[in-house]
């Protein structure tokens, strides 16, 4: 299947400070990226739909000035997370849809962890 | 919005038997019904999918039902393992990577 690799793995941010969290597609062409929130045996909360070259559409409850989303080209998609706080600690996760009818592919993840 | 409910939230069973586990929807526009395990720490992985169209898939001791009229779908793994312990996740959508998980279910295959 298609690769889609999320960098950090894991970080550890100050309270106040901002956070940057990568999505890449690797090897095909993602239009659309999708990030999602999991906390601690919880399910994945999807947060808000990145599309590239035009603005994210946030899932109600979800910030947009808090969580910002950059999808500059096919194959990056960009999450900064403002003035984190502990509550914002959890589990970030990338997903990428190449094409019509073809499955979303995950990236591995991103433990934050404000302190 | 779609809503997608998920049961049981745990399951044990005994390696050898089957384990089913069962999801509702409730928007009818959904047309893409995968199915996620996810280990502790790690990425879900895609374990199967079934799209509107089709009302079953089988891919070895896994298979996927899915009823439209009911908005239900069910996961369905025969002749557990040890090594199939782990959380599932169903989760409905659009066949562009859009989806609404379920809460998920975590299941225990005692040897």
């Amino acid at each position: 299947g298609a690769v889609v690799s999320q960098h950090p793995s894991w970080v550890i941010c100050k309270s106040g400070t901002s956070v940057k969290i990568e999505c890449r597609s690797l090897d095909f062409q993602a239009t659309t990226m999708f990030w999602y929130r999991q906390f601690p045996k919880q399910s994945l909360m999807l947060m808000a739909t990145s599309n590239e070259g035009s603005k994210a559409t946030y899932e109600q409850g979800v910030e947009k000035d808090k969580f910002l989303i950059n999808h500059a080209s096919l194959t990056l998609s960009t999450l900064t997370v403002t003035s984190a706080h502990p509550e914002d600690s959890s589990f970030y996760i990338c997903s990428a849809a190449g094409q019509l009818n073809t499955e979303a592919f995950f990236g591995q993840g991103t433990r934050l962890t404000v302190v | 919005g779609e809503n997608v409910e998920q049961h049981p939230s745990t399951l044990s069973v005994q390696e050898g038997d089957s384990a089913v586990i069962k999801c509702t929807y409730s928007d009818s526009a959904s047309n893409y019904f995968p199915w996620y395990k996810q280990e502790l720490g790690k990425r879900p992985q895609l374990i199967i999918d079934i799209r509107s169209n089709v009302g079953e898939k089988k891919d070895q001791r896994i298979a996927v039902t899915l009823n439209k009229t009911a908005k239900h779908f069910s996961l369905h793994i025969t002749e557990t393992q040890p090594e199939d312990s782990a959380v599932y996740f169903c989760a409905a959508g659009d066949s562009w990577g859009k989806f609404q998980f379920g809460a998920g279910t975590q299941v225990v295959v005692t040897p």
